[in-house]
C-alpha cells in the first residue's frame, strides 16, 4: 500500500493566520491527491481534488498544491469554521488517507 | 441533490457478520461515472478504506487487501443502494462505518459525497 504522511499531526493558531498542512506519499502519486476536512462528529468534507482543484461550493482560502511525492494545502486566513482535522487521500492506487492535522484555536 | 443513508445495526457480537445499508438518492448505483464506497474511522486505524463497487458496463468490486477474505459489496439496482458485508468480525472492526460516492472529474477521482456514518460496536 501507498503510505501517506501528514505533517504536523496537530497545530494551534488564530483566526486570520495562514496555515499549511503538508502530505508526503511513499511513492509518486502524479496529482492523485484529495484533500478533506473533518468536524467532530461529522462525515469528512472534500475540499480539494486533483491536488489542486477546489470542489465547487469550497471557499477560494483553500488551497492545493504539489505533485509526485508532495502535497501542501493552505488556508489563507483562518476562519472560526475552519477549525476541524484535515486528512489527504491517495488515489494513485488503492486508496488510502494520511493521519490527520487537527487544526486547534490559539 | 445527491445524498446517501445509512442503515444497519450498531451492536453486534465478535464472529457474526457486520451488515449496512447505504441508501442513494440523487445518483444511481449503476452510475458509469461513479463508484460506491465503504470506509471506516477508528482512533486506532484512522480512516481506512475497505472496498467498493461500480458498474462499467459490468459490475465489479475492489477491496482493501486487510479485509478482502471477510468482506463482500454488492450493489442492489432494484433499491438502488448498495451493502456491506463483513464476516468474522472482532473487537478491532468496531469503527465508524460510512458509506461514500466516489465521482470522477476527468480521469481523477475522489469521495464527494458521504453518508452520515454508523458507528458499529463489536461486542458480546
Amino acid at each position: 500500500d501507498i503510505q501517506m504522511t501528514q505533517s504536523p499531526s496537530s497545530l494551534s493558531a488564530s483566526v486570520g493566520d495562514r496555515v499549511t498542512i503538508t502530505c508526503r506519499a511513499s511513492q509518486s502519486i502524479s496529482s492523485y491527491l484529495n484533500w478533506y476536512q473533518q468536524k467532530p462528529g461529522k462525515a469528512p468534507k472534500l475540499l480539494i481534488y486533483a491536488a489542486s482543484s477546489l470542489q465547487s461550493g469550497v471557499p477560494s482560502r483553500f488551497s492545493g498544491s504539489g505533485s509526485g511525492t508532495d502535497f501542501t494545502l493552505t488556508i489563507s486566513s483562518l476562519q472560526p469554521e475552519d477549525f476541524a482535522t484535515y486528512y489527504c487521500q491517495q488515489s494513485y492506487r488503492a486508496l488510502t488517507f494520511g493521519g490527520g492535522t487537527k487544526v486547534e484555536i490559539k | 441533490q445527491v445524498q446517501l443513508q445509512q442503515s444497519g445495526p450498531g451492536l453486534v457480537k465478535p464472529s457474526q457478520t457486520l451488515s449496512l445499508t447505504c441508501a442513494i438518492s440523487g445518483d444511481s448505483v449503476s452510475s458509469n461515472s461513479a463508484a460506491w464506497n465503504w470506509i471506516r474511522q477508528s482512533p486506532s486505524r484512522g480512516l481506512e478504506w475497505l472496498g467498493r463497487t461500480y458498474y462499467r458496463s459490468k459490475w465489479y468490486n475492489d477491496y482493501a487487501v486487510s479485509v478482502k477474505s471477510r468482506i463482500t459489496i454488492n450493489p442492489d439496482t432494484s433499491k438502488n443502494q448498495f451493502s456491506l458485508q463483513l464476516n468474522s468480525v472482532t473487537p478491532e472492526d468496531t469503527a465508524v462505518y460510512y458509506c461514500a460516492r466516489e465521482g470522477y472529474k476527468r480521469i481523477y477521482d475522489a469521495f464527494d459525497i458521504w453518508g452520515q456514518g454508523t458507528m458499529v460496536t463489536v461486542s458480546s
